[in-house]
């Protein structure tokens, strides 16, 4: 099984401010990683797939980078809507489908 | 626009089944090129797949919840179901239903908003 490492497990961060969250997958996923947002009563949403893709609606200030084993999503200027949690999760070759433990970003 | 949602017990007793429904609109459940998935998430932890069937009933689940679980459709109610057996605490968490993109078996681009179910005596 692949196993999906996600930092920093939390966040704190002011608005505007530039943050960046990380995911290593345990052997290469060929780019096939997806970030999601969570927030509480709410269903899930897809922010950005195959690393860097953004999703239609998504806001641009969001963006991700990576190959290989190593990926990162970048927040550019946080805005208030943007306190939530966030998970990576890999959706290559053969199941299961794991995600990262998350990262809970809030407030400073 | 495509919807989901999730419907069942909120209260499930240890060592019993869990049952629960997502009923999909806005588009049909026996389109071709499309998977319709389980993702689960306990109190304070992170998400977990359960397992996807595809439209032609083809199914794909967690090997950890492989022996106990069941996922299955049903296109006259365009509905999908899941179904796992012998129940402890370790499984209450949110349950969410949602459906990958075309052509992909775990790119979860639509999701319910999810349902709590506690397993407790």
């Amino acid at each position: 099984d692949i196993q999906m490492t996600q930092s920093p497990s939390s966040l704190s961060a002011s608005v505007g401010d530039r943050v960046t969250i990380t995911c290593r997958a345990s052997q290469g996923i060929s780019n096939s990683l997806a970030w999601y947002q969570l927030k509480p009563g709410r269903a899930p949403k897809l922010l950005l797939y195959a690393a860097s893709r953004l999703e239609s609606g998504v806001p641009s200030r969001f963006s991700g980078s990576g190959s290989g084993t190593d990926y990162t999503l970048t927040i550019s200027s946080l805005q208030p809507e943007d306190f939530a949690a966030y998970y990576c999760q890999h959706y290559y070759s053969t199941p299961p489908y794991t995600f990262g433990q998350g990262t809970k970003l809030e407030i400073k | 626009q495509l919807q989901l949602q999730e419907s069942g017990p909120g209260l499930v007793k240890p060592s019993e089944t869990l049952s629960l429904t997502c009923t999909v609109s806005g588009a049909s459940i026996s389109s071709s090129s499309y998977y319709w998935g389980w993702i689960r998430q306990p109190p304070g932890k992170g998400l977990e797949w359960i397992g996807n069937i595809y439209h032609s009933g083809s199914t794909y689940y967690n090997p950890s919840l492989k022996s106990r679980v069941t996922i299955s459709v049903d296109t006259s109610k365009n509905q999908f179901s899941l179904t796992l057996r012998s129940v402890t605490a370790a499984d209450t968490a949110v349950y969410y239903c949602a459906r990958p993109a075309a052509g992909t078996p775990a790119l979860f681009d639509y999701w319910g908003q999810g349902t709590l179910v506690t397993v407790s005596s």
